[in-house]
């Protein structure tokens, strides 16, 4: 398997403008994870997914941030308008089992709203 | 809410010294605890996951202990190597499958 898939790998946006993080999980994975990574705040739990339900989105930030999974190979972080102090890399990672498997994560999106 | 820490925030040492990362969380209801490795413009990958009831995990040169009574965890690496560098992460799972990362150690092994 290739692993998890992010794209794009960089995305420099304006703000205002609306931005859209793809990710492909591992094949059979039932588990998928969006995270957000910052100097200021370290790695966050942005939302969750198991079956390509969501199951905890407490971590989401604000209405301008979604999240989607039309099936079990594909989900979307989407955020709407962007501001700059979205900036930030965003993980997308997988697993099989979510109390005893181990995550797997993708090389992430480096985003930068100016 | 759970806080996870880890310090030192940046260790540097030479080839070959075996060294120990240290992680430590507030609230001892976890599930389990995973330390992950990142190097830069990289994504995370899995070193070890030591599930809630277990001591340790072992894994080649590296070793993780659990001490959920007291919070802590440790990364034990021996015999360092240069392609060692990189930042090392802990993770709390807690119920809820909430989860925590410390903000990591960055570990330079010097030639």
């Amino acid at each position: 398997d290739a692993g998890v898939i992010q794209s794009p790998r960089h995305e420099v946006t304006e703000m205002g403008q609306e931005v859209t993080l793809r990710c492909k999980p591992i094949s059979g994975h039932d588990y998928l994870f969006w995270y957000r990574q910052t100097m200021m705040r370290g790695l966050e739990l942005l939302i969750y997914f198991n079956n390509n339900v969501p199951i905890d989105d407490s971590g989401m930030p604000e209405d301008r941030f979604s999240a989607k999974m039309p099936n079990a190979s594909f989900s979307t972080l989407k955020i709407q308008p962007s501001e700059p102090r979205d900036s930030a890399v965003y993980f997308c990672a997988s697993s099989f089992e979510i109390s005893t498997d181990t995550q797997y994560f993708g090389p992430g999106t480096r985003l930068t709203v100016l | 809410k759970q806080e996870v820490t880890q310090i030192p925030a940046a260790l540097s040492v030479p080839e070959g010294e075996n060294l120990v990362l240290n992680c430590s969380f507030t609230d001892s209801a976890i599930y389990n605890l995973q330390w992950f490795r990142q190097d830069p413009g990289k994504g995370l990958t899995s070193l070890l996951l030591i599930q809630s009831s277990q001591r340790e995990q072992t894994s080649g040169r590296l070793n993780a202990s659990l001490d959920k009574s007291s919070g802590r965890s440790t990364l034990y690496i021996a015999a360092s190597q240069p392609g060692d560098s990189a930042t090392y992460l802990c993770a709390v799972r807690r119920g809820g499958n909430q989860f925590y990362f410390g903000t990591g150690t960055s570990l330079t092994v010097i030639p």
